[in-house]
């Protein structure tokens, strides 16, 4: 059974500093992809990462994946408060080909 | 207009209730999807269908049953609801050909009572 962890499940930063959510999962996959949620409302693709060693970045974002070490990272640099949502991490892959499994999602709050 | 559509948007039921929850996309995609989101627990996935005539269990599929009408069309029934199903419903789609990513329906809170 495919398994997502990712941490930390909460983040609570200052604007202007860096931080890194981690995702973690069980069995290989081929596919990892991460998105955005904000408050109340539904999900929205942010990356898709393919293949070892993919780095993606948009604005201040930047996802890498590390398919032997079965990681994924979502880097925040110099973070800002439009950046506060909910950030969830997801698999695809072997036996779950086509389905997604989510980890739990990671609350981010940017402060001033 | 979106390309992923779900009504109702909000609902509140009584226990022992049947209740359908619908998706309509635009998108021409083949494959749809049902999921719920409970705080802390992320998104798990109910049903899955890859075309009309393919329907999948997901994780916790007891207590739901869904019809896929047509393509196009993906409904997800509870038959009998208890308050533990009171949660935030996401129908998706996904391109067969592609299977790069999921696009999500803006969502249905369910509030079984």
């Amino acid at each position: 059974e495919l398994k997502v962890e990712q941490n930390p499940l909460f983040l609570s930063m200052q604007e202007g500093k860096n931080y890194t959510i981690y995702c973690n999962y069980s069995t290989t996959s081929d596919r990892l992809y991460w998105y955005r949620q904000d408050p109340g409302k539904s999900l929205e693709s942010l990356f898709v990462l393919l293949s070892n060693g993919a780095v993606k970045q948009e604005g201040r974002l930047m996802a890498s994946l590390d398919t032997k070490a079965r990681l994924s990272t979502l880097h925040i640099t110099a973070a800002v408060h439009d950046l506060s949502a909910t950030y969830f991490c997801a698999v695809t892959g072997g036996t779950s080909y086509g389905k997604l499994t989510f980890g739990q999602g990671t609350i981010l709050t940017v402060h001033p | 207009d979106a390309d992923v559509t779900q009504t109702p948007r909000n609902r509140i039921t009584k226990t022992g209730k049947r209740i359908m929850l619908e998706c309509s996309q635009t998108k021409g995609h083949d494959r749809m999807y049902w999921y719920r989101q409970d705080p802390g627990l992320g998104l798990r996935l109910i049903y899955y269908s890859f075309d009309v005539k393919d329907i999948n269990k997901g994780e916790i599929s007891d207590g739901y049953s869904v019809s896929r009408q047509a393509q196009a069309k993906f409904s997800l029934s509870l038959e009998s609801a208890i308050p533990n199903q009171t949660a935030l419903y996401f129908c998706a789609t996904s391109d067969g050909d592609r299977a790069y990513e999921q696009y999500f329906g803006p969502g249905t809170r369910l509030t079984v009572t």
